[in-house]
């Protein structure tokens, strides 16, 4: 079990510009999530997929947001025009099915700085 | 997902058990209780959970109150690497492994 992967750990940039992160799930989980974490609250829901299809997006994700699952494997989260706002952890986690007692395995996240 | 609520910090001496409380008055008959936990600088992880029964693993207990409107997370000898936040979360079985509603957590400090 190599766990959930997340690619870069860290970047900083600078407000404007659009930053891109990769998720690598287990491999049989058909299911991922991300979700967004700022200093001292509990991670916040972004968006999950079932295989490729997007299921459910929340409404912290901007149009500025976008998330991909082709093939219904690795993952990534795209935000254009960075903000200042924006700076937060940004976890992945999967899980193996759609049953609610299938715990979800998070990776250790991308921090996110913007100048 | 039902709310919870947790105390804000706890802090245990290291070696000694560690008893978590999460209230959570609202549930309903369908609702999981789960347990995750989060170490500095990493991502959370799963702990434990159960529906009504008291639930042991190889990480800790959880022990369900009868009428399930609390339930308390227990570290039976509390270490360094238990320092974490830890989060109580309700899941219901009907909604299928949906994205998880985190509250604040109560974070566990440990003292050597």
């Amino acid at each position: 079990d190599t766990g959930v992967s997340q690619n870069p750990r860290h970047k900083i940039t600078k407000r404007g510009q659009n930053v891109t992160f990769r998720c690598d799930p287990i491999s049989e989980h058909n299911r991922l999530y991300w979700y967004r974490q700022t200093l001292g609250q509990g991670p916040e829901f972004l968006t999950y997929f079932q295989n490729e299809a997007q299921l459910e997006k929340s409404r912290l994700l901007s149009d500025r947001f976008s998330a991909e699952r082709p093939k219904g494997s690795f993952s990534t989260l795209e935000i254009q025009r960075t903000e200042q706002g924006d700076s937060a952890m940004y976890l992945c986690a999967s899980s193996l099915d759609q049953y609610s007692n299938q715990p979800q395995h998070f990776g250790d996240g991308t921090r996110l700085s913007i100048l | 997902d039902a709310k919870t609520t947790q105390p804000n910090s706890m802090e245990s001496n290291e070696e000694e058990p560690v008893h978590l409380p999460c209230n959570h008055s609202t549930i309903s008959g369908t609702d999981y209780i789960h347990w995750y936990r989060q170490l500095p600088s990493q991502g959370p992880e799963y702990v434990i959970h159960g529906l009504t029964s008291n639930v042991n693993n190889r990480m800790a207990s959880l022990a369900i109150a009868e009428d399930r409107k609390s339930s308390t997370l227990i570290l039976h000898r509390a270490t360094l690497r238990d320092a974490a936040v830890y989060y109580c979360i309700l899941r219901d079985v009907r909604s299928g492994n949906t994205p998880l509603v985190f509250g604040k957590g109560t974070r566990l400090s440990v003292i050597a």
